[in-house]
């Protein structure tokens, strides 16, 4: 089946440490994107990518890093730098940059900093 | 800039039609779509619908583009329990830098039975 993973599903972590999630799919998608979600708020874009070895910065990329050094994999990680790191994470993909007009979401990941 | 408006909640009864308004601004936005969301889960595309069109029919669900008045509206035939989920309106400007997705707020849907 083809889609989008995140993993975990829930993710607990002490404040001032950082930590990575985990996106990855097997749609063959040139683009991916991570977005962060908090209550009553729509999604706001962090990161995303349209190209392996290339990623650009999003609306709320403080305290936020990426890497893509896979066309399947656009892990996240929340550093310690992030002022207000719990949300829920959701990952998407698309078929190819600005071209493409259908993003494919995966599951989400809550992150609950303490 | 950008910005997406929608309504944060709608409540109808179990076989009535729902009506989910949004508002966008920006004139140049090609396609126009709507996600739900279900509690603790991701978004799932239900449908989309391209700035040159006024409407589209997929099933239950019937969307309506106004472009003058930049207003996009999803009605929901029957509505069901499983119907009850938080909707998105997103809007992508094809000729934007960025390539990503304007999302609305979200209208939470309760359906009572």
């Amino acid at each position: 089946d083809g889609g989008i993973t995140q993993s975990p599903k829930y993710l607990f972590r002490k404040e001032g440490q950082n930590v990575t999630l985990s996106c990855e799919q097997n749609l063959n998608h040139d683009a991916m994107y991570w977005y962060r979600q908090d209550p009553g708020q729509g999604l706001r874009l962090i990161y995303y990518s349209q190209i392996v070895n290339d990623f650009q910065k999003g609306d709320i990329a403080e305290g936020y890093s990426v890497s893509r050094e896979k066309k399947e994999s656009f892990p996240l990680t929340v550093t310690s730098a992030q002022k207000n790191p719990t949300a829920f994470y959701l990952c998407a993909s698309s078929i190819g940059g600005t071209s493409s007009y259908e993003q494919y979401f995966g599951p989400g990941t809550r992150l609950t900093v303490t | 800039g950008e910005d997406v408006e929608q309504s944060l909640f709608l409540s109808v009864r179990e076989g009535d039609s729902s009506v989910i308004n949004c508002t966008y601004t920006d004139s140049s936005s090609t396609y126009l779509y709507w996600y739900k969301q279900e509690p603790g889960a991701g978004l799932q595309l239900l449908t989309y619908i391209f700035s040159n069109m006024d409407m589209k029919q997929d099933q239950r669900l019937t969307v309506l583009l106004n472009k003058k008045d930049k207003h996009l509206s999803l009605r929901i035939a029957d509505t069901q329990t499983g119907d009850s989920a938080i909707y998105f309106c997103a809007e992508k400007n094809y000729g934007g830098s960025q390539g990503n997705l304007i999302f609305g707020k979200g209208t939470k849907l309760s359906v009572k039975p």
